[in-house]
């Protein structure tokens, strides 16, 4: 099974800052990999596709890229509705997995 | 718009049995990969199955092959997961998700098992 290892776990950060969540895939999956984000008490909600596509409506301050192994997500500048969990999944080769998520704090 | 509404969540005991539905709306559902996935009180998103609508496959987590029966009824748009052998590690909230590579997601269905 692939594993995903996502960095960092927890982050502080402040409303403007830019901040980057990585997920390192234990092989290679191309750039099979998409990013959500979830809020407290609500399903995930798809952002970024194919690695670096993003989903229609998500503001562009979001960014994906990667491909291989690493991956990153990017927030140019943080919004206050932007705290949340981010978790990368990867739908290269069964059975999918998922990073352990990164939960966003204000700081 | 894209619904999913799941059902079928409930308290059980060790070694029971469930079955979960999805019922879909909003989209040619014959035509999408589902996908059901799980999420534990407190921690992260545990993918659990697909079933790849071209072919008929299925594919599952380690954790939930052997007890886990993914399935669905093409003619009224729904998807089924049956859960037999539930031990209290399957206690999570069970979301419906479109698409193999979860592009829309529902908002879950609690499972709970326990004496």
């Amino acid at each position: 099974d692939i594993q995903m290892t996502q960095s960092p776990s927890s982050l502080s950060a402040s409303v403007g800052d830019r901040v980057t969540i990585t997920c390192r895939a234990s092989q290679g999956i191309g750039n099979d990999l998409g990013w959500s984000q979830q809020k407290p008490g609500k399903a995930p909600k798809r952002l970024i596709y194919a690695a670096s596509t993003l989903e229609s409506g998500v503001p562009s301050r979001f960014s994906g890229s990667g491909s291989g192994t690493e991956f990153t997500l990017t927030i140019s500048s943080l919004q206050p509705e932007d705290f949340a969990t981010y978790y990368c999944l990867q739908h290269n080769s069964y059975p999918y997995t998922f990073g352990q998520g990164t939960k966003l704090e204000i700081k | 718009e894209v619904q999913l509404l799941e059902s079928g969540g409930g308290l059980v005991q060790p070694g029971g049995s469930l079955r979960l539905s999805c019922a879909a709306s909003g989209f040619s559902f014959s035509t999408f990969d589902m996908t059901w996935v799980r999420q534990a009180p407190g921690k992260g998103l545990e993918w659990v199955s697909v079933f790849r609508h071209r072919d008929s496959s299925t594919y599952y987590a380690d954790s939930v092959k052997g007890r886990f029966t993914i399935s669905r009824d093409n003619s009224k748009n729904t998807l089924f997961l049956q859960m037999n052998s539930l031990r209290a590690e399957d206690t999570a909230l069970y979301y419906c998700v479109k698409g193999a590579h979860c592009d829309y997601w529902g908002q879950g269905t609690l499972v709970t098992v326990s004496s």
